[in-house]
């Protein structure tokens, strides 16, 4: 299986702050990467597809970047909303996986 | 509107099996791959598999091989996903979502817990 790690694990941000974070996966996966915004006890929400399309209705302050291994989540201002959980998850392999994620809080 | 509704929280011993439910609504149902992934409490997502409900085929993790199901009925737009025996490990809350690749829509969760 594909293996894919997240740093940081955690990070400490304020409002209007410009945020990002990687996701790294353990071989060449193309663009075959997605992220997912989660908060608590909410169900996943796809933000980003394909590395870098932004599903309908997510805000334009979320932008994704990267190919092949190593790829990037962006919130360009952070809003009081955006506190969560992030997860990648690669559709390369017939077995996707997720990441660990990575869990912005205020600092 | 796109919906996917789970069924409720289940208690389960050890040893016994839990199906769960994820009734759609709002597309049609055969176009989309229902994906079920779990995540146990302060933990991370995890893959359990997928299924065509067009063709029936299905793919799961490894991990969970032997020991998971996973079904549906056209008829009424439900997909299913059964577990057999169950471990306390097992406690997690079990989403289903639409998609192969990316999974665009999530049912609410369904809460399995393993007691004795």
């Amino acid at each position: 299986d594909i293996q894919m790690t997240q740093s940081p694990s955690s990070l400490s941000a304020s409002v209007g702050d410009r945020v990002t974070m990687t996701c790294r996966a353990s071989r060449n996966i193309g663009r075959y990467l997605n992220w997912y915004q989660q908060k608590s006890g909410k169900a996943p929400k796809l933000l980003i597809y394909g590395a870098s399309s932004l599903q309908g209705g997510v805000p334009s302050r979320f932008s994704g970047g990267g190919s092949g291994t190593d790829f990037t989540l962006t919130i360009s201002s952070l809003q009081l909303e955006d506190f969560a959980t992030y997860y990648c998850q690669q559709s390369y392999s017939s077995a996707f996986t997720f990441g660990p994620g990575t869990t912005v809080d205020i600092e | 509107q796109v919906q996917l509704v789970q069924s409720g929280a289940e208690v389960k011993k050890p040893g016994a099996s839990v199906k769960v439910s994820c009734q759609t609504s709002g597309y049609t149902f055969t176009t989309y791959d229902i994906t079920w992934v779990r995540q146990v409490s302060g933990h991370g997502l995890e893959w359990m598999g997928r299924i065509n409900p067009s063709s029936h085929d299905t793919q799961y993790a490894q991990k969970f091989q032997g020991r998971v199901t996973m079904t549906r009925s056209t008829a009424i737009s439900t997909a299913y996903m059964e577990l057999s025996s169950l471990t306390f490990e097992d406690t997690a809350v079990y989403y289903c979502a639409r998609g192969d690749r990316a999974l665009d829509f999530w049912g609410q969760g369904t809460l399995v817990l393993v007691s004795s």
